[in-house]
């Protein structure tokens, strides 16, 4: 249990549908993010939000939409999703820390949720 | 362009002995580096990390070791256990952008330890 929660765990939606993804932390990060993860790829990122504000967008789709309406909550909101878009999407929020004078940044990783687009 | 490579998609090992998994990266600029662990149905969990000041940092059974010449790194894991058999990211850092870091992750190499 790592503290980022992420709801729902799975989704199945058509091509048509409209459907949010959500991600919360209560561990006082700053920082949360969207990545995407399709089989036997690296983790892609998605979106960067720092205390609120999108800081990274790479080169996402418009067919995804992020918001952040605080630091605690962090959504993606799906519409008009292609097959391909089928994968894990996994939120992430980080804490600062001070290690022998290095400021390191650990990203705490949600379940994800499952997205099958049909 | 991949700049994070883990060769290995998959990795067995007796249990007691030791795992070593491996990981290449090409841009010389990161300068941290991090190891996760992710079991089925679950998202990765931080294992343990080292900073490019760094070539070798040591958690109980788990050790990464740096070699910036060779852009590579490893985690040791000694002695192995059943319940580390999960996939392992890699995943490295060129520093702080617009305020936060920003991660690029391999593609991950499935341990399995037997009993």
């Amino acid at each position: 249990e790592t503290g980022v929660t992420q709801t729902p765990r799975h989704l199945v939606m058509g091509m048509t549908n409209k459907k949010s993804l959500k991600c919360e932390q209560h561990l006082g990060h700053n920082a949360m993010y969207w990545y995407k993860q399709s089989a036997k790829k690296p983790l892609e990122l998605m979106f960067v939000y720092n205390f609120k504000e999108q800081t990274e967008n790479n080169s996402v789709p418009s067919r995804f939409s992020p918001e952040c309406p605080n630091s605690s909550h962090l959504f993606l909101h799906l519409h008009t999703l292609q097959p391909e878009d089928s994968a894990l999407y996994l939120c992430a929020s980080t804490a600062r820390s001070l290690s022998a004078g290095v400021v390191t940044d650990t990203q705490y990783f949600g379940p994800g949720t499952r997205l099958t687009v049909l | 362009d991949q700049q994070v490579k883990q060769n290995s998609p998959s990795l067995s090992v007796q249990e007691g002995r030791i795992s070593i998994l491996n990981c290449d990266y090409t841009n010389s600029m990161f300068d941290y580096f991090l190891w996760y662990k992710k079991y089925p149905a679950e998202g990765p969990t931080f294992l343990i990390s080292i900073s490019s000041i760094k070539d070798k940092n040591e958690d109980g059974r788990f050790t990464v070791f740096l070699n910036k010449s060779a852009k590579h790194l490893s985690l040791h894991i000694v002695p192995s256990q059943p319940g580390d058999s999960a996939v392992y990211f890699c995943a490295a850092s060129a520093g702080w952008t617009s305020g936060t870091y920003k991660y690029i992750f391999g593609t991950g190499t499935r341990l399995k330890v037997l009993a």
